[in-house]
């Protein structure tokens, strides 16, 4: 079956870096876009942007950009999310999600992954 | 930004419907999708293109869209249906997907 997995919790110091792997499994990785979506504590949804998988290119939403970074290993079927000089605000569970087809504006996003919660804290 | 607007709670006796409304400017005219989040997991996609459902999701959940406001339905409400739950868009004047402020569904 179709699944995304991702990494463990993190607990980073302010100024340090975090990455995140969703692992794809049960389909072609190439084919669906990767979306990136945060979740503050005791908040709601957020998208972070997504990544061509085939291309490789990606697209930051407002709000996303300079500190993360969204890359590939297309030979293990894995997306990351990487964020650089982590602030407290940074502190939320971060998810991977599908995407059904590459053209931008269709998205809606199945499955997703179980989450990958990121803790910044001194 | 394109901006959806979601009640933050709604309550149900168990066999009831519940209602959860979406409000956008003009709304009836772009594509809705809906998420269910249970305490502590990731979200579900219930409901995707106003109304339809994806496999493994039952018939209770059906949606619909016009005007000013995208509805998701369910019917015959259980225990297992309380959730938070999240309409989704996109909004192209942004070129960004939009999420809806969530709506958090108790089951009495």
């Amino acid at each position: 079956q179709v699944q995304l997995v991702q990494s463990g919790s993190e607990l980073k110091q302010p100024g340090a870096s975090v990455k995140v792997s969703c692992k794809a499994s049960g389909y072609t990785f190439t084919n669906y876009p990767m979306n990136w979506v945060r979740q503050a504590p005791g908040q709601g949804l957020e998208w972070m942007g997504w990544i061509n998988t085939n291309t490789g290119n990606p697209t930051y939403a407002q709000g996303f950009t300079g500190r993360f970074v969204f890359s590939l290993d297309t030979s293990v079927s894995t997306a990351y999310l990487q964020i650089s000089s982590l602030k407290a605000e940074d502190t939320g569970v971060y998810y991977c999600a599908r995407a059904p087809t590459a053209v931008a504006g269709t998205f809606w996003f199945d499955p997703w992954g179980q989450g990958t919660l990121v803790t910044v804290s001194s | 930004s394109y901006v959806l607007t979601q009640p933050p709670s709604v309550s149900v006796a168990p066999g009831k419907t519940a209602r959860i409304t979406c409000g956008g400017n003009n709304i009836g005219g772009k594509s809705v999708h809906w998420y269910q989040q249970r305490p502590g997991q990731a979200p579900v996609l219930v409901i995707y293109y106003d109304s339809d459902r994806p496999s493994g999701i039952p018939e209770r959940f059906s949606g619909s869209n016009s005007g000013n406001t995208a509805t998701l339905t369910i019917s015959r409400v259980e225990a297992g249906d309380e959730a938070d739950y999240y309409c989704q868009v996109w909004d192209r004047s942004s070129n960004h997907y939009v999420f809806g402020t969530g709506t958090k569904v108790t089951v009495l």
